[in-house]
């Protein structure tokens, strides 16, 4: 099967402290992972890829395939940050078609 | 067109009606998604195409939920017999068929049913 699960719903922090949220995957063989943000009455946008080892406005985001986890970091959280975030796997299915998954997202909340 | 668009942005129904939902994947996108987002949730899958044809159908909700797409492009969700728990916003994504390609967003379908 393919699931993504992001295990918290909401994750509060006070502007300026480091950010982590959480992204544990499930995928037999060797999947491709995102990270999409949704700000306020915005579209849903790629935040960014793990294939480029970009970072995207402070984020980064590790691949682990021992513990199957893509999780987003920040050091220093900013009010602008504050977002529905989404971590999302690409994956071949059986059938030869390639299809991609999100998780149920989890909103970040930055205190000033 | 520049990118995923979708119509109506906004419906308002009563219970009980039927409702079509459109989606324009962005031009040449072979793989096309519908999504749920309901008040404060995150997303619900609900159906995938890849091309015109669905292998995975999982996420429809009920037999009252139904979709398709004509042509390899344009998407129609359609829900029949419309009820208060079905008010969501219904998202629409396109990507190529490929792995590191992201998906692109529709803006989405705000349904309210009263």
């Amino acid at each position: 099967a393919q699931r993504v699960t992001q295990p918290e719903k909401l994750l509060s922090v006070f502007k300026g402290a480091p950010v982590e949220l959480k992204c544990n995957y499930s995928y037999s063989g060797s999947p491709e992972l995102f990270w999409y943000v949704q700000y306020s009455r915005q579209r849903l946008q790629l935040l960014l890829r793990h294939i480029s080892r970009e970072s995207i406005k402070g984020f980064t985001a590790d691949l682990n395939k021992g513990e199957t986890s893509f999780h987003l970091k920040k050091p220093f959280a900013q009010e602008e940050d504050s977002a529905m975030y989404y971590c999302a796997l690409s994956g071949l299915r059986s059938g030869g078609y390639q299809k991609v998954t999100f998780g149920t997202g989890t909103k970040l909340q930055v205190i000033p | 067109g520049a990118g995923v668009s979708q119509s109506p942005s906004n419906k308002v129904t009563e219970k009980g009606k039927d409702v079509e939902l459109r989606c324009d994947p962005i031009s040449g996108h072979t793989a096309l998604y519908w999504y749920r987002q309901s008040l404060g949730q995150g997303l619900e899958f609900l159906i995938y195409f890849q091309g015109n044809s669905a292998p995975d159908k999982s996420g429809l909700p009920s037999d009252r939920f139904s979709a398709e797409r004509t042509g390899g492009s344009v998407s129609t969700l359609t829900i029949q017999r419309t009820q208060q728990e079905d008010s969501a916003v219904y998202l629409c994504a396109s990507s190529l068929d490929s792995l590191y390609t992201e998906a692109f967003f529709g803006q989405g379908t705000r349904l309210t049913v009263v």
